[in-house]
């Protein structure tokens, strides 16, 4: 079955530090690939996305490239910022007839301190 | 705010007794999921509806849970005789159709003692 290996936490860094979270997959066929962020206290949201091999998905300074060859997305941002303080989860989708149904990490907490 | 709604936000129960959640997906969102999700855990799916059909159901969807999406809109799942390992946050999302975003809930812990 799928399944998504991620870092493991907590990571705690500096203000302006480089971040990088490792995220590993294993899937069947070609799935889609998602990093969601949970801030304290608020749902589960998404962060960036990519649907095929080499795409690189983007959003408020983070990256993830989609490699295929290694089955890893990895989260990078080249400065974090004490807002970044979160729970980041790495997920994948395959669809089966309509379900889009997120297979998820177990989530790496992120403590950024100024 | 139109976002996906979940009621209660919290609940507590006594082991054995039965529970009810609500989810009221983003209007016009044909797709809906639920999801549980335990402490340090990253979520696990549970079911899948589109419109009012359920289309999927995890094993981890024993035969003590049911859910229920009447006319397609908001979403019920009811655990009976609840046990202590029910005890986490559930997590429901709704997506408008194929390679759509989720968009989830703000969830309902369950705390059973």
């Amino acid at each position: 079955g799928n399944s998504v290996t991620q870092m493991e936490g907590p990571v705690t860094l500096s203000e302006e530090a480089f971040l990088t979270i490792n995220c590993t997959y294993t899937a069947t066929g070609y799935p889609s690939l998602f990093w969601y962020v949970q801030y304290p206290g608020e749902g589960l949201q998404l962060l960036l996305k990519a649907t095929k091999a080499d795409d690189k998905g983007s959003n408020k300074g983070f990256e993830a490239t989609y490699r295929k060859e290694t089955t890893s997305f990895h989260l990078e941002k080249g400065s974090v910022q004490v807002s970044d303080s979160a729970v980041y989860f790495c997920a994948l989708s395959e669809r089966n007839f309509g379900n889009e149904k997120l297979t998820f990490g177990t989530g790496t907490r992120l403590t950024i301190i100024p | 705010d139109t976002g996906v709604s979940q009621d209660p936000r919290h609940k507590i129960t006594k082991r054995g007794q039965n529970v009810t959640f609500r989810c009221d997906p983003i209007s016009e969102h044909n797709r809906l999921y639920w999801y549980r999700q335990t402490l340090g855990q990253g979520p696990e799916f549970l079911t899948y509806f589109q419109n009012e059909a359920q289309l999927e159901k995890s094993r981890l969807l024993s035969d003590r849970f049911s859910a229920e999406r009447p006319k397609g809109s908001f979403s019920t799942l009811e655990i009976q005789r609840t046990e202590q390992g029910d005890s986490a946050m559930y997590l429901c999302a709704s997506s408008l159709g194929g390679g759509d975003e989720q968009y989830f809930g703000p969830g309902t812990r369950l705390t059973v003692t």
